[in-house]
């Protein structure tokens, strides 16, 4: 059972607009909410994250959204790069479970020059 | 931050035989975590792996068949058994940094092609 669904699964931008990614989730107990970015052959690098106590957090061209009444969170990247063509992947974890990550199915970015 | 080292960075190996994968990290660590990702898929957590206690597995995957061992705090091993090729996947070890917030990290993965 997926507790993270992840949206939109691909998705083209071109450079310099905004790439938009969705997630949702249903366990409240969840208090940790990280993006990671993984190119092909690596292992996924932690991007931003985000606690429920704020409802945004941004980090250079990188903003999390975050929404705790609705369950979801998003990740928006402003002026997108060819550079950052890569899969992103929105996870979500509690302190209960030692915070072991549950992935979202991820996102395959493309950014066009 | 950590750096996570895995080795094998890939392997083919044959049906019905086993490969351990070795995860060192440059700081000592709690919580260490097995994920699996599947060509073209998200990653699925196999275990987790605290020092001095045994692993504890998730749904779907038993100690038989993904036997881990830890050591001590910097290091973990992950074998994979009497393998088959529905096991052809990247494997990835990942480090919670408690004094990061909890935020973890992973190794480059190990990619294995069962054949």
């Amino acid at each position: 059972q997926q507790q993270v669904k992840q949206s939109p699964q691909s998705l083209i931008v071109q450079k310099g607009g905004i790439s938009i990614i969705n997630c949702a989730y249903e366990n409240t107990a969840f208090d940790y909410f990280p993006w990671y970015q993984q190119f092909p052959g690596k292992g996924p690098a932690l991007l931003i994250a985000i606690r429920p106590d704020v409802s945004e957090k941004k980090e250079g061209r990188f903003t999390i959204s975050f929404n705790k009444s609705a369950k979801q969170f998003s990740l928006h990247i402003m002026d997108s790069q060819p550079g950052d063509s890569a899969t992103y992947f929105c996870a979500a974890s509690m302190e209960g479970s030692g915070y072991a990550l549950n992935f979202g199915k991820g996102t395959s970015l493309l950014v066009t020059p | 931050s950590a750096v996570i080292s895995q080795k094998p960075s890939r392997d083919i190996c044959q049906r019905g035989t086993s490969l351990t994968i070795q995860c060192q990290v440059d700081s000592q660590v709690t919580m260490m975590f097995w994920y699996r990702q599947q060509p073209g898929q998200s990653l699925t957590l196999i275990a987790t792996a605290n020092q001095g206690s045994e692993a504890t597995y998730e749904s779907g995957f038993v100690i038989d068949k993904f036997p881990i061992s830890r050591p001590n705090l910097t290091f973990s091993t992950l074998t994979v058994s009497n393998m088959s090729p529905e096991d052809s996947s990247i494997y990835l070890c990942s480090v919670e940094v408690l004094v990061s917030g909890g935020e973890a990290f992973f190794g480059q993965g190990t990619r294995l092609t069962v054949v």
